[in-house]
């Protein structure tokens, strides 16, 4: 089983949908929870960072963490076609140390 | 402007040769990355230094090689041994447990 779990998709959406992007991992020493945004041909960008369990909310991005499943959770709301792009979610055991990466999530958001 | 700068932007090599990415970091963070992107397999963690003039292999350090002889600077050699260097290099630097990436370097091997 590997270590981090996430659906490569692709998911399409149209514009205005709630989307929900999903990791699951298997090592509960896990405490420090991230969420990537990569564009075509670019570096990813940090969108949310998460210690522990509990909720995280950004202007319309949500990050939900819930250690006793296992389980992380992005959510978008009102998805804009300028939010198609690849989302990793990451994690870590301590701070400081390498980052674990899911393969990603191809988001496709439609006009 | 500060952030994390890789050049160059894209790099093609002969079979055999070696070559070195450059990256670069003005955020003062102490842990550099370097990752390899290839489609479907997400990140992967080449090499990674916690501080200056040292630093470890990750999942994959086989046929590359690093140095970190400054606190800014974090090159990394492909070399001839690496079967199949063709792939996306992102380097990354952290302060505590956040990582933020450089815009990549695409390798091509020709």
């Amino acid at each position: 089983q590997k270590e981090v779990e996430q659906d490569p998709g692709p998911l399409s959406v149209p514009e205005g949908a709630i989307v929900s992007l999903n990791c699951t991992y298997s090592n509960s020493a896990f405490q420090y929870f991230m969420w990537y945004r990569q564009y075509s041909r670019k570096g990813p960008e940090l969108l949310m960072y998460t210690y522990s369990s509990g909720n995280k909310e950004d202007g319309r991005f949500t990050a939900q963490v819930d250690k006793s499943s296992k389980y992380i959770s992005l959510f978008i709301r009102d998805s804009q076609p300028s939010d198609s792009a690849t989302y990793l979610c990451a994690m870590s055991y301590q701070a400081g140390t390498a980052l674990i990466f899911g393969k990603g999530t191809t988001l496709s958001v439609s006009s | 402007d500060g952030g994390i700068t890789q050049s160059p932007k894209y790099l093609f090599r002969k079979e055999g040769q070696n070559v070195t990415l450059s990256c670069e970091q003005n955020l003062n963070h102490d842990a550099m990355y370097w990752y390899r992107q290839d489609p479907g397999q997400g990140l992967r963690l080449i090499y990674y230094s916690q501080i200056v003039n040292d630093f470890q292999k990750g999942d994959i350090a086989e046929g590359y090689s690093v140095s970190r002889e400054k606190k800014e600077s974090f090159p990394l050699t492909v070399t001839s041994a690496q079967k199949n260097p063709t792939a996306f290099y992102l380097c990354a630097s952290s302060i505590m447990s956040t990582q933020y990436f450089g815009p990549g370097t695409r390798l091509t091997v020709l």
